[in-house]
């Protein structure tokens, strides 16, 4: 079964300053999800990956399938960023709907 | 219209209550998923409807029921809880197709006293 490892656990960024959260997993897979989740609970989903790189506003998502590695970047952070970001792949590889989350990245950004 | 939506946000029970938890999605999604997150831990999965049939259940125990009267409706009935199944409680949705995103909902926070 897929093993998912996020780094780091905790951050803590001054605003503006650029991030980068990093997810890696051990068996292959077709696609990698970030997810967002606010205190409060909702979760937001922010991309969905195969290869390459996926851009969306401040965020940016970057998959190396060879490696099975993941990052996800946010420039110019702001406050509001401030959320547990989750990686979540499929748990036996390929390309089940069901996930395996990784534990999440706790960011927190300072004004 | 890409929403989730849960009911209720919030629930106390007693172990001897009988309630439901309720979760709506009008994206013509196929598959729908129940998860159960306690504090300061990720999701962990219980449930998957695809097609409106079970085919995902992870072990949970027999005090949780789903229920996918149709296909956008899903129902986790709970009866005899304990004090340790107090979590929050998210429904999600997805095409169906593999490979899709899914959509989660606010989810329930529950306290079982």
């Amino acid at each position: 079964k897929n093993e998912v490892e996020q780094s780091p656990q905790n951050l803590t960024a001054q605003e503006g300053e650029f991030i980068t959260i990093n997810c890696s997993y051990s068996v292959g897979i077709s696609a990698l999800h970030w997810l967002q989740q606010h205190p409060g609970g909702g979760i937001v989903s922010l991309f969905m990956l195969s290869s390459g790189k996926k851009k969306h506003g401040r965020l940016i998502a970057t998959i190396n399938i060879q490696e099975k590695h993941s990052s996800l970047h946010i420039t110019a952070s702001h406050p509001r960023d401030s959320a547990v970001y989750i990686c979540a792949v499929p748990p036996y590889g390929g390309s089940q709907g069901n996930l395996i989350f990784g534990k999440g990245t706790k960011l927190s950004v300072k004004p | 219209d890409t929403e989730v939506t849960q009911t209720p946000k919030h629930l106390v029970m007693g172990m001897t209550n009988k309630k439901s938890l309720k979760c709506e999605q009008h994206m013509g999604h196929r598959a729908m998923y129940w998860y159960k997150q306690k504090a300061k831990k990720p999701p962990e999965l219980m449930f998957v409807y695809s097609y409106e049939k079970l085919s995902i259940n992870e072990s949970v125990p027999s005090r949780f029921s789903p229920e996918c009267p149709n296909s956008s409706l899903l129902n986790l009935h709970l009866h005899a809880l304990q004090p340790e199944d107090s979590a929050l409680y998210l429904c999600a949705s997805s095409a169906g197709r593999h490979q899709e995103t899914q959509y989660f909902g606010p989810g329930t926070r529950l306290l079982v006293l």
